[in-house]
């Protein structure tokens, strides 16, 4: 069963600094998503990443998957009020097909 | 386009009464889920359909069923709803095939209270 654990589960941050969400995994994946959550709303697709080395970049986020770690981040450059959000990453099993498991979220709150 | 649509919004059951969650996506995509996001937590999968007629077990199923009689619709079944039923609930649907697994587009989800 693929386990999925996110780091920090809150993480207060302060305008214009730069942070990272850390989302370790337990089984073999290749495919990881990441999803934005306001609170109150439903779920809005960030990022996927397909692949070994895999980086994609919007604005200021940024998300890395390395597969040999079982590690993907999300790095956030220079904070704004706007990124306040709760983030989930979900990796997709390698034989779990269509289906992601996904982490219990990190709540973002930045303050000025 | 509209999107994964889902109906209702907010609901209140009494305990041991029964209902239906209704989903709909005009996206022609193949593969619809059925999620339930309770408070502080992130999504747990109940169901999951493949395709029209094929349906399949996620990691919560009891107390739901579903089904797939076409390509747009996935409706939720909860069968005498007991208090830890009260949840939000998702629905979300994408294209799987083609080494192009897209990202899940989700609902507004239903506010569901079992009292």
């Amino acid at each position: 069963e693929l386990k999925v654990e996110q780091n920090p589960l809150f993480l207060s941050m302060q305008e214009g600094k730069n942070y990272t969400i850390y989302c370790n995994y337990s089984t073999t994946s290749d495919r990881l998503y990441w999803y934005r959550q306001d609170p109150g709303k439903s779920l809005e697709s960030l990022f996927v990443l397909l692949s070994n080395g895999a980086v994609k970049q919007e604005g200021r986020l940024m998300a890395s998957l390395d597969t040999k770690a079982r590690l993907s981040t999300l790095h956030i450059t220079a904070a704004v009020h706007d990124l306040s959000a709760t983030y989930f990453c979900a990796p997709e099993g390698i034989d779990s097909w269509g289906k992601l498991q996904f982490g219990a979220g990190t709540q973002v709150v930045v303050t000025p | 386009n509209a999107g994964v649509t889902q109906t209702p919004k907010f609901r209140i059951l009494k305990i041991g009464q029964s209902m239906t969650l209704q989903c709909t996506q005009d996206m022609n995509h193949n593969y619809m889920y059925w999620y339930r996001q309770d408070p502080g937590m992130g999504l747990k999968l109940i169901y999951y359909s493949v395709g029209a007629g094929i349906t399949d077990k996620g990691e919560v199923p009891n107390g739901y069923n579903v089904s797939r009689s076409t390509t747009e619709d996935f409706p939720l079944r909860l069968e005498l709803a007991a208090p830890s039923q009260t949840s939000v609930y998702f629905c979300a649907s994408s294209y799987v095939g083609g080494g192009l697994n897209q990202p899940q587009h989700f609902g507004d989800g239903t506010r569901l209270s079992i009292l």
